[in-house]
């Protein structure tokens, strides 16, 4: 069974561009996060999807967003790019249904922003 | 605010030893509670869940002890190698029934395996 996959693996943009990043979740997995991981902050929760519509949402501005397709694909969009936006961006899928809560990452896009 | 924290950031034990690795949570209408290893490059990579209605759960070589009275999560590896080198983070699911899809994480602790 195929793993999470996270494209692309490295991103270099400059500030004030926008970028977005894409993530395969799990076949059958309908429940897509997104995790922005630094070294100062930690992993911190950004979104889920969850059949197309986000189900929950975390503390970041409105430049980051997201949305999910009717495969389950999900990409994530930040907007005017800022240099504290670098960070390992992270997505974790699951069955997002019943009593499944295993949640499973990908290995990341690390974005640096000069 | 809500937090999960770990009280070592780095944790240095001999080969084959017993490795013990502890986490702070805040929230008392945490459900789940996971215990994730990443590696340098990689994702964070599950090692093992449970549930508030359980105080144990055992895996291979790993135990993960739960007590909602004061909030602890400890995670217990046995045998130590030094495969086991990595950052571990302890998270926990915030929400009622577990479905939210919300972890809020640990600041990680890093275990340095000695040969």
């Amino acid at each position: 069974k195929a793993g999470v996959t996270q494209t692309p693996r490295y991103l270099i943009k400059t500030r004030g561009q926008q970028v977005t990043l894409s993530c395969s979740p799990i076949s059958g997995h309908r429940s897509v996060s997104w995790y922005q991981q630094t070294p100062g902050q930690g992993l911190q929760f950004l979104f889920e999807y969850f059949s197309e519509t986000q189900r929950n949402k975390g503390n970041f501005p409105g430049r980051f967003s997201g949305r999910q397709f009717s495969n389950s694909r999900s990409e994530m969009n930040v907007s005017t790019l800022e240099l504290g936006d670098s960070a390992l961006y992270l997505c974790a899928s699951r069955s997002g249904t019943g009593a499944n809560y295993g949640y499973t990452f990908g290995s990341g896009t690390r974005l640096t922003v000069v | 605010g809500e937090s999960v924290g770990l009280h070592l950031p780095t944790l240095s034990v001999q080969e084959g030893d017993n490795s013990i690795i502890n986490c702070a949570y805040s929230n008392s209408a945490s459900d789940y509670f996971i215990w994730y290893k990443q590696e340098s490059g990689k994702g964070p990579q599950f090692i093992i869940d449970i549930r508030s209605n359980m105080d144990k759960r055992q895996g291979q070589r790993v135990t993960v002890l739960l007590n909602k009275t004061v909030k602890h999560l400890s995670l217990q590896i046995a045998a130590t190698q030094p495969g086991d080198s990595a950052v571990y983070f302890c998270a926990e699911n915030i929400g009622g029934s577990g479905n939210t899809g919300k972890l809020i994480f640990g600041q990680g602790t890093t275990l340095q395996v000695k040969p």
